[in-house]
């Protein structure tokens, strides 16, 4: 099974700052890769798919790109509503395997 | 409006079995994939199981492949998992979740989860 390995684990940042997450593929998933927000409490929400494809409602501060193997979130201005935790899903075969997540939090 | 809503979570003892059901409303249940997620107490999301809009493609995790079934009603529009031989590790809050497409593909709508504790 291909495995999804996310860095870093977590990290703490100021307001403003630019985030950037990386997902790295163990095979070739071409672009069939998710990207979701998961806010403590709360149920997972959708940000991207297909690698780079914005879903409905979420800011344009963030942004998806890569294929193949390795995959990359960027958060441009971090703000204090996007603490959560963050996961990549690969989704071109069963099992659709999730990163370990990445945990944002304020500095 | 859209909605998930699982059932069937609760205490049960290594070995036993259980029942999940997620009844959904708001959408055109038969025209899209549909799958299982847990996530263990402080741990990540995991991909547990899908099954595809006509129940023609069935995919499992390795954890609990020969261990749990997937399946669906369309007339009914409801998800199922039915769940045997639990561990432990199996305890987690199960999530319902829609896929985006009738096949493989991201979720794009979840239930807020149903708690499910193995425990002697």
């Amino acid at each position: 099974d291909i495995q999804m390995t996310q860095s870093p684990s977590s990290l703490s940042v100021s307001v403003g700052d630019r985030v950037t997450i990386t997902c790295r593929a163990s095979q070739g998933i071409g672009n069939y890769l998710a990207w979701y927000q998961q806010k403590p409490g709360k149920v997972p929400k959708l940000l991207i798919y297909a690698a780079s494809t914005f879903q409905s409602g979420v800011p344009s501060r963030f942004s998806g790109s890569g294929s193949g193997t390795d995959f990359t979130l960027t958060i441009t201005s971090l703000q204090p509503e996007d603490v959560a935790t963050y996961y990549c899903q690969k989704y071109n075969s069963a099992p659709l395997t999730f990163g370990g997540g990445t945990k944002v939090e304020i500095k | 409006e859209m909605q998930l809503v699982e059932s069937g979570g609760g205490l049960v003892q290594p070995g036993g079995s259980l029942r999940l059901s997620c009844a959904a409303s708001g959408f055109t249940f038969d025209d899209y994939a549909m799958h299982w997620v847990r996530q263990g107490p402080g741990k990540g999301l995991e991909w547990v199981s899908g099954i595809n809009y006509n129940s023609g493609g069935i995919g499992y995790a390795g954890s609990v492949k020969g261990r749990f079934t997937i399946s669906r009603d369309n007339a009914k529009n409801s998800l199922y998992l039915q769940m045997n031989s639990l561990r432990p590790e199996d305890t987690a809050l199960y999530y319902c979740a829609k896929g985006t497409t009738s096949g493989w593909q991201s979720f794009d709508y979840w239930g807020q989860g149903t708690l499910v504790t193995v425990s002697s």
